[in-house]
């Protein structure tokens, strides 16, 4: 079993649905991210969260600490929101990211 | 806005090669991540440097791959020799210190033949 599961592994919406993209962990974490990836590669950090929530524009982060959980939300989703989203944890102790394997969202109009 | 910057973006070469890519980080960055992706996976960590110095670098096949950060600034990684295996995105990222967000580069797309 990974460190880190995301689900769904892919999701196909329409325009202006209220998109939530899954993540679980095993381990005890300082941080989370959630990355995303455009075609093409370039990764772009959307947040970085130890507890509570974050928002930025129509995205939104939570993290649950004792459930070991965290969702992404995107809200009034959009076709430029496609993309693939990844969720990386920070180990308590440790200096690394461990990725998960990415959640492939596209949104058509 | 400062950026990671990456060359070559696109690589191909022939197996038994050698092949080396460039990252240069943010400046002031003292953090500096080569990742290599897999097509359909999460990236996977190869090797960190704080400054000039390797922190980890469990991950790095060390019989053909090194990775040096001289000045503590800009970094090289190089394959040597190359196998069809490598062929994945190499992604340099960098960060203000080791538990700061993490800014990536574009990436290189290696194709080995």
């Amino acid at each position: 079993k990974n460190e880190v599961e995301q689900s769904p592994q892919n999701l196909t919406a329409q325009e202006g649905e209220f998109i939530t993209i899954n993540c679980s962990y095993s381990v005890g974490i300082s941080a989370l991210h959630w990355l995303q990836q455009h075609p093409g590669g370039g990764i772009v950090s959307l947040f970085m969260l130890s507890s509570g929530k974050k928002k930025h524009g129509r995205l939104i982060a939570t993290i649950n600490i004792q459930e070991k959980h965290s969702s992404l939300h995107i809200t009034a989703s959009h076709p430029r929101d496609s993309a693939v989203y990844i969720c990386a944890v920070r180990a308590q102790g440790a200096q690394k990211l461990v990725f998960g394997q990415g959640t492939r969202l596209t949104i058509n109009p | 806005e400062a950026e990671v910057a990456q060359s070559p973006r696109y690589k191909i070469t022939e197996k038994s090669q050698a092949v080396a890519f460039w990252c240069d980080p943010i400046s002031g960055h003292a953090t500096l991540y080569w990742y290599r992706q897999i097509l359909g996976q999460g990236p996977e960590l190869l090797v960190q440097f704080q400054d000039e110095s390797v922190v980890d670098d469990s991950q790095l096949p060390k019989d053909r791959f090194s990775a040096e950060r001289l000045k503590g600034v800009d970094s090289t990684l190089k394959i040597q020799p190359a196998e069809l295996g490598d062929s994945a995105m190499y992604l340099c990222a960098s960060s203000w210190d080791r538990d700061y967000e993490q800014y990536f580069g574009p990436g290189t797309r290696l194709t080995v033949t």
